[in-house]
């Protein structure tokens, strides 16, 4: 049972280079996030999706653009990175807000923008 | 929106050692998930406790949703237990994650 895939797990950028971060769940779940975590940090909201078709923005959107390309995937994509995107990129997934059920979180995705 | 406070940031214990770490929430939740992220940067579900109690082996969890807080308490601590421990709660009815800052626990041998 895989749960919650990231792919890559690492990755280098120059700076205006584009990349696609993937994540796919096989939980059947409803809801996908995706989170950066910043060093001596927490973790902070990007983009969510709490349904298949929807899309909303968390606390840090600018710079990301994300889609839900079905129920099982979640793609966080960054036009022209930035080296404050720097970051460890998580996704995660659960069945829905109001479920009263936890969050599952991929393995993270490492990325440095040179 | 709703803050998270976790303490002690740090947190260094001798093998063997017990502990108890704490997780303070400003509103009313209805869920509240503890996570360890190990030194490989994995984070792992520990527990997810709305309320009440929960063990798992060495580790426990309280969670005192009408005092807004919970409690983690690792008892016999082991070098493998080493990492940052995140408490996390729903914002709202989207679901999405609020994280504390984290406590960050050294097991020494």
């Amino acid at each position: 049972n895989a749960g919650v895939t990231q792919t890559p797990k690492f990755q280098v950028l120059k700076t205006g280079q584009s990349m696609t971060l993937q994540c796919a769940q096989d939980m059947n779940h409803n809801s996908m996030y995706w989170y950066r975590q910043d060093p001596g940090m927490g973790l902070r909201l990007i983009y969510y999706s709490a349904s298949e078709g929807t899309t909303d923005k968390g606390e840090v959107p600018n710079g990301y653009n994300v889609s839900r390309l079905n129920k099982r995937e979640f793609s966080l994509r960054l036009e022209s990175a930035a080296p404050s995107q720097t970051s460890v990129y998580f996704c995660a997934s659960s069945r829905g807000p109001g479920s009263n059920q936890p969050q599952h979180f991929g393995d993270g995705t490492r990325l440095s923008i040179l | 929106g709703i803050q998270v406070e976790q303490s002690p940031p740090d947190l260094i214990l001798q093998e063997g050692a017990n502990s108890t770490l704490r997780c303070n929430f400003s509103d009313s939740v209805n869920n509240l998930q503890w996570f360890h992220q190990n030194p490989w940067g994995q984070l792992i579900n520990l527990f997810y406790i709305p309320s009440g109690t929960k063990q798992n082996g060495r580790l426990s969890a309280t969670t005192v949703a009408t005092e807004r807080y919970s409690l983690l308490y690792i008892s016999s601590s082991q070098t493998t237990d080493s990492g940052v421990y995140f408490c996390a709660v729903p914002s709202s009815n989207t679901g999405k994650l609020i994280f504390g800052q984290g406590t960050t626990l050294q097991v020494k041998p």
